[in-house]
C-alpha cells in the first residue's frame, strides 16, 4: 500500500512569505502528526490532527498552523517566514491517535525541505 | 529543555564491529522507548522498542538496553554493516501518563566503514 506522501519535497521561500505543506497519510490512517527537524534539535513535535480536530500541539508560535480534511489529508502552514524556519518538515500518520497507541505506530513521510532566504 | 538527549552527534565504526548508540532521558514518566533509523531523503523508520518493564529487547542484530535507574538506554548493533550507516533517533513516551506524545532526541549519525 502507498506510504505517507508529502508535497512539495523541496521549496525555497524568502523571509516574510508564507508556505503550505501537504501530507497524505496511509490509506485508513486518521491521525497525522507534524514534526520539524533541524540540525542539533532532532524532531520537534508541531501538532497532531485526528478526525479533522487538532489533538495535541507542541511549543511552536502561532505562525505555525495546520488543518486536516475529511479524507485525512493534512496541511500545515507557516506564515511570516523567518530564517530559523528553514528545516525538514516531516509528517507521520497512524491508525489511531498517536498518544493512544503503543510502539511503532508512526509511519513517516520523506519530508518537505524548506529553505528560507 | 530537552527531555531526551543523544549526546553524540556522530559515531564511526568499522564494519563487523559493534556500534553502541546512547540516549539519556530526564522525564521519569517515560515508560516506552523507541529507536528510529533515518536515511537521507527518507523519513524515519521504526527500528526497535522497549517497555520500561524490560531491560533488554533483541531483534536480530539490534538490541536495546534500558537502565531505568540511570535513565539511560542504548542501541547495540552487532555486527555493524555499511548499510547501517544512517541517522538514529531515540524517542520516548508515556503509555499511561501525561507525556504521551513521542519526544525525540537530536539524533546520532552512524557511519560504518567498510
Amino acid at each position: 500500500k502507498a506510504g505517507v506522501t508529502q508535497t512539495p519535497r523541496y521549496l525555497i521561500k524568502t523571509r516574510g512569505q508564507q508556505v503550505t505543506l501537504s501530507c497524505s497519510p496511509i490509506s485508513g490512517h486518521r491521525s497525522v502528526s507534524w514534526y520539524q527537524q533541524t540540525p542539533g534539535q532532532g524532531l520537534q513535535f508541531l501538532f497532531e490532527y485526528f478526525s479533522e480536530t487538532q489533538r495535541n500541539k507542541g511549543n511552536f508560535p502561532g505562525r505555525f498552523s495546520g488543518r486536516q480534511f475529511s479524507n485525512s489529508r493534512s496541511e500545515m502552514n507557516v506564515s511570516t517566514l523567518e530564517l530559523g524556519d528553514s528545516a525538514l518538515y516531516l509528517c507521520a500518520s497512524s491508525l489511531v491517535p498517536a498518544d493512544r497507541a503503543g510502539a511503532n505506530v508512526l509511519t513517516f513521510g520523506a519530508g518537505s525541505r524548506l529553505t528560507v532566504l | 529543555d530537552q527531555q531526551v538527549k543523544q549526546n553524540s552527534p556522530s559515531l564511526s565504526v568499522q564494519e563487523g564491529r559493534i556500534s553502541i548508540l546512547n540516549c539519556d532521558y530526564t522525564n521519569s514518566m517515560f515508560d516506552y522507548f523507541l529507536w528510529y533509523k533515518k536515511y537521507p531523503a527518507e523519513g524515519p523508520t521504526f527500528l526497535i522498542s522497549i517497555s520500561s518493564i524490560k531491560d533488554k529487547n533483541e531483534d536480530g542484530r539490534f538490541t536495546v538496553f534500558l537502565n531505568k535507574s540511570a535513565k539511560h538506554l542504548s542501541l547495540h548493533i552487532v555486527p555493524s554493516q555499511p548499510g547501517d550507516s544512517a541517522e538514529y533517533f531515540c524517542a520516548a513516551r508515556s503509555i499511561s501518563g501525561s507525556a504521551r506524545q513521542l519526544t525525540f532526541g537530536s539524533g546520532t549519525q552512524l557511519t560504518v566503514l567498510p
